[in-house]
């Protein structure tokens, strides 16, 4: 069973860049039948997917339409972690934010193990 | 507004049988598998049915799921006093290429 281990600051002023880091354990950020996801839960939008990172030979991701122009997911090779980098906060933007493994046969299955939430709050 | 559509609500008491609906339209539930997951206040979702009916291992068989067409429910048999808590169902997305949940079922053991 793979392990996801979240950190990153609880506090991020409007305007700033809100980072989280989910390291993995378990298995490989460049493993080539699973993606790395960035979801967030607010009690105004629930659970609301974010994006994912995946590897098939080279690197693709794919974001949320709700936050496109904002958010960069990037995997990191070197210490099998992943990131979430979300630019111009808003306190909108204040939610705990959950990394998790999504599985695949020959299309999506499920979202199998989730880290342990890393609760924001964007606030001057 | 989630666009997979769930009940606010269920209640049942304990030993009873209850059942969660989702709702939702072709290009996502129509065409995707089905997750379940449920969270205790505090805690991070976890996941309960994948692929509309499997169980992970650990998880009681007196948790099923089911689908048919753009809707999907799971059912509780059994109900315990433990089994408090908020459920989700999540499906993919094939016109967003993303994944979308409902709103959210609070079930309450009466």
């Amino acid at each position: 069973q793979v392990h996801l281990q979240q950190s990153g600051p609880g506090l991020v002023k409007p305007s700033q860049t809100l980072s989280v880091t989910c390291a993995i354990y378990g298995d490989s950020v460049s493993s080539e039948s699973v993606a790395w996801n960035w979801i967030r839960q607010s009690p105004s939008r629930g659970l609301e997917w974010l994006g994912r990172t995946y590897y098939r030979s080279k690197w693709f991701y794919d974001y949320a339409v709700s936050v496109r122009s904002r958010i960069i997911i990037n995997p990191d090779t070197s210490r099998n972690q992943f990131s979430l980098q979300l630019n111009s906060v808003t306190p909108d933007d204040t939610a705990v934010y959950y990394c998790t493994r999504a599985l695949y046969d020959s299309s999506w299955t499920h979202f199998d193990s989730w880290g342990q939430g890393t609760r924001v709050t964007v606030s001057s | 507004q989630s666009v997979l559509t769930q009940p606010p609500s269920v209640s049942g008491t304990p030993g009873q049988r209850v059942t969660i609906s989702c709702s939702g339209r072709s290009p996502n539930i129509g065409s995707s598998a089905v997750n379940w997951f449920r969270q205790l206040p505090g805690t991070g979702p976890k996941l309960l049915i994948f692929k509309n009916n499997q169980r992970p291992s650990g998880v009681p068989d007196r948790f099923s799921g089911s689908k048919s067409g753009t809707s999907a429910s799971l059912a509780i048999s059994g109900l315990r006093s433990e089994d408090e808590a908020d459920y989700y169902c999540a499906a993919w997305d094939d016109s967003l290429n993303g994944a979308l949940f409902g709103g959210g079922t609070r079930l309450t053991v009466l």
